[in-house]
Parts: structure tokens; C-alpha cells; sequence
């Protein structure tokens, strides 16, 4: 098992450009999320798959788009790149099934570190 | 709203010594509180999860407690190793609805074992 895999693991991009942020599950897990980490702040939720077919926004939407591929894959948009979008971007699963709902933990993946200059 | 606040922002031990890391949250309605290990350049990994009953959690050298009254929650760390070099981060979980939970992250705490 893989686990979570992100790719790329670095980018960096200019103001304006677009580029899309992958991510796979190799878990079966139905939810699927997008967080960024910025310092001096906790992972903040960008947007969240609670499972295939599904989106809803997060706490900081503002200048992403998701699509939730298909169970295994959930990507990650920027449109038109800013620099207050330089984060660490990491990507997280969750099974809804099986154990006690609490219990079933998020497994995160490695993260992507954007740069926009 | 809703909070979570971990405090020191960064420690800096003796490899052997213990440590104890702190964590004060107002989340409502509280479903969990976990602890994350996040080794630089990864993703965060969990070490316990505590619900509103458990108020103790070990795995390995790692505890954790939970005072759901003071809404606080603490991570000891016993025989700190160089591996333990890493940031600590409090997540509490809210039942927003029936099977949907809404996750509160820390700021964290970095930990720095010196040999």
C-alpha cells in the first residue's frame, strides 16, 4: 500500500500561471481532502470529498477548483496562480466505514510545496 | 468559535528527557481530539485519539490525556529520542451532523531533541 501519493512534490510557478495538484488513495477510503499549511498557522481546509461525485467548500476556497476523479483521485486547481497561495498543500483521506465513526483517522499525504513568485 | 491552542510553540530537550505538550480547545460539539507527529517535510502522522469517555491514551512513549470538563489535553513524551524531533500537532474534531465532522487544527508544537 501506497498510502496517499502527491505530485508534484515542488512547484514553482509566476503569478497567473495555472497547474493542477494530484492526488491518489490506494485505501478505498470515500472522503477525500484538501488542506494547506501556511507558517504560524494550523492546516486550514480548502475543499473536501465526502465521497465520488461529491464536492463542498472548505474554509479558503477562494482560487481553487477540485474534481474528485473517481474514488482514488481527488485534484487540485489553481486557475490563475498568487503569491498568497505559496503553501505546503497536503492532501488526506478517510475511511466512513467499518470502525466507529471518530476513529476512522485522516492518513495525510507527503504534501506539495508551491512557490508563486 | 472554534479553537485550538497548543502551547510551547517550540521546546528544545535533552535526548532521554521528558517533555509534556499542551493543548486548550473550544470546539463545539467535541467528537475527538487527536494527536499528529509531523516530521519536517512530511505529512502529519497519528499517535493517539482520545473521544469524550477517554480521558488516557498510550502508544508507546507517547501519552496523552484528555480533560473534556477544562477542555484541555496534554502529550508526554518519556525517554525522548532524536526521532522525536518533529512538530506536535493538537486536532479536535466537531460532529457537525450525522457522519460529517469538521477538523480544527493547532498551530503545533516543535520539538527539537539535541543528543
Amino acid at each position: 500500500n501506497a498510502g496517499v501519493t502527491q505530485t508534484p512534490k515542488f512547484q514553482v510557478l509566476k503569478t497567473g500561471q495555472s497547474m493542477t495538484l494530484q492526488c491518489a488513495q490506494d485505501m478505498n477510503h470515500n472522503s477525500m481532502y484538501w488542506y494547506r499549511q501556511d507558517p504560524g498557522m494550523g492546516l486550514r481546509l480548502i475543499y473536501y470529498s465526502a465521497s465520488e461525485g461529491t464536492t463542498d467548500k472548505g474554509e479558503v476556497p477562494n482560487g481553487y477548483n477540485v474534481s474528485r476523479l473517481n474514488k482514488r483521485e481527488f485534484s487540485l486547481r489553481l486557475e490563475s496562480a498568487a503569491p498568497s497561495q505559496t503553501s505546503v498543500y497536503f492532501c488526506a483521506s478517510r475511511r466512513t466505514s467499518g470502525l466507529p465513526l471518530p476513529y476512522n483517522e485522516q492518513f495525510f499525504g507527503p504534501g506539495t510545496r508551491l512557490t508563486v513568485l | 468559535k472554534n479553537q485550538v491552542e497548543q502551547s510551547p510553540q517550540s521546546l528544545i530537550i535533552l535526548e532521554g528527557k521528558n517533555c509534556t505538550l499542551q493543548c486548550n480547545y473550544t470546539v463545539s460539539p467535541f467528537s475527538n481530539l487527536r494527536w499528529y507527529k509531523q516530521d519536517t517535510g512530511r505529512g502529519p502522522v497519528s499517535l493517539t485519539i482520545m473521544t469524550f469517555s477517554e480521558n488516557t491514551k498510550s502508544n508507546g512513549r507517547y501519552t496523552a490525556t484528555l480533560d473534556a470538563d477544562t477542555k484541555q489535553s496534554s502529550l508526554h513524551i518519556t525517554a525522548s529520542q532524536l526521532s522525536d524531533s518533529a512538530s506536535y500537532i493538537c486536532v479536535v474534531s466537531a460532529n457537525v451532523n450525522s457522519g460529517t465532522y469538521k477538523y480544527i487544527f493547532g498551530t503545533g508544537t516543535r520539538l527539537k531533541v539535541l543528543a
